[in-house]
């Protein structure tokens, strides 16, 4: 049981590159998230996902987009970085809503754009 | 909306000092609060949590009292170790009629503790 794994660990982009950043989780959860970390911010959502097909915004959507094609998986996607988007990114899983439900993180991965 | 509001750090302490990390929050209804640590280098994970007032979630020594009177949920720990050196999240999450699929966290409190 491997929990939520991210892929990459670490990349560096230039401006204007693409790239997309891989969530994955075994524990079966429907809500799966992506975050931002920055010095001070705390994290910020940028999306989210309640089930399989499923995506909506969060707190910080622009300039990312995602995709939920298979209930493990949840992809975030940057068409066009800019370096206002150097961050740490995690993605967390939880199961359904209607319980104290934690969320449980990946490693995350350091994004750098020159 | 809801919010969360925990204190200001780096927090720095001598091994086996007394730790409280306060916490504050605003929400409607009934929200399930948690806290959360960051080891350097990885992602958050659960430290404990409280579902309802009076509830007391407790772990590694650590303790939070759900205070709906204050809307408190301080973070203490009696005695702390170097090893306890983290960035400690205080979070909500609200119930199933109020968006409880999404948490909200407080900005993050570093604590650092000298041998």
């Amino acid at each position: 049981n491997a929990g939520v794994t991210q892929t990459p660990k670490f990349r560096v982009l230039k401006t204007g590159q693409s790239m997309t950043l891989l969530c994955a989780q075994d524990m079966n959860h429907e809500y799966m998230y992506w975050y931002r970390q920055d010095p001070g911010m705390g994290l910020r959502l940028i999306h989210y996902s309640v089930g399989e097909g499923t995506t909506a915004k969060g707190e910080v959507p622009d300039g990312y987009n995602v995709s939920r094609l298979k209930k493990q998986n949840f992809l975030l996607g940057l068409e066009s970085a800019a370096p206002s988007q150097t961050s740490v990114y995690f993605c967390a899983s939880s199961p359904l809503a209607g319980g104290p439900h934690e969320q449980f993180f990946g490693p995350g991965t350091r994004l750098t754009v020159l | 909306g809801d919010s969360v509001t925990q204190m200001e750090g780096p927090v720095t302490l001598s091994e086996e000092a007394f730790l409280t990390i306060n916490c504050t929050y605003t929400a409607t209804g009934y929200p399930s609060l948690f806290w959360y640590v960051q080891y350097p280098g990885e992602g958050l994970q659960l430290l404990l949590k409280a579902t309802k007032a009076d509830d007391k979630g407790s772990n590694k020594g650590f303790e939070a009292t759900y205070r709906k009177e204050t809307t408190s949920f301080h973070l203490e720990k009696g005695s702390v170790q170097v090893s306890d050196s983290a960035v400690y999240f205080c979070a909500l999450r609200g119930g199933p009629y109020t968006g409880g699929f999404k948490t909200i966290f407080g900005a993050g409190t570093r604590l650092f503790v000298k041998a």
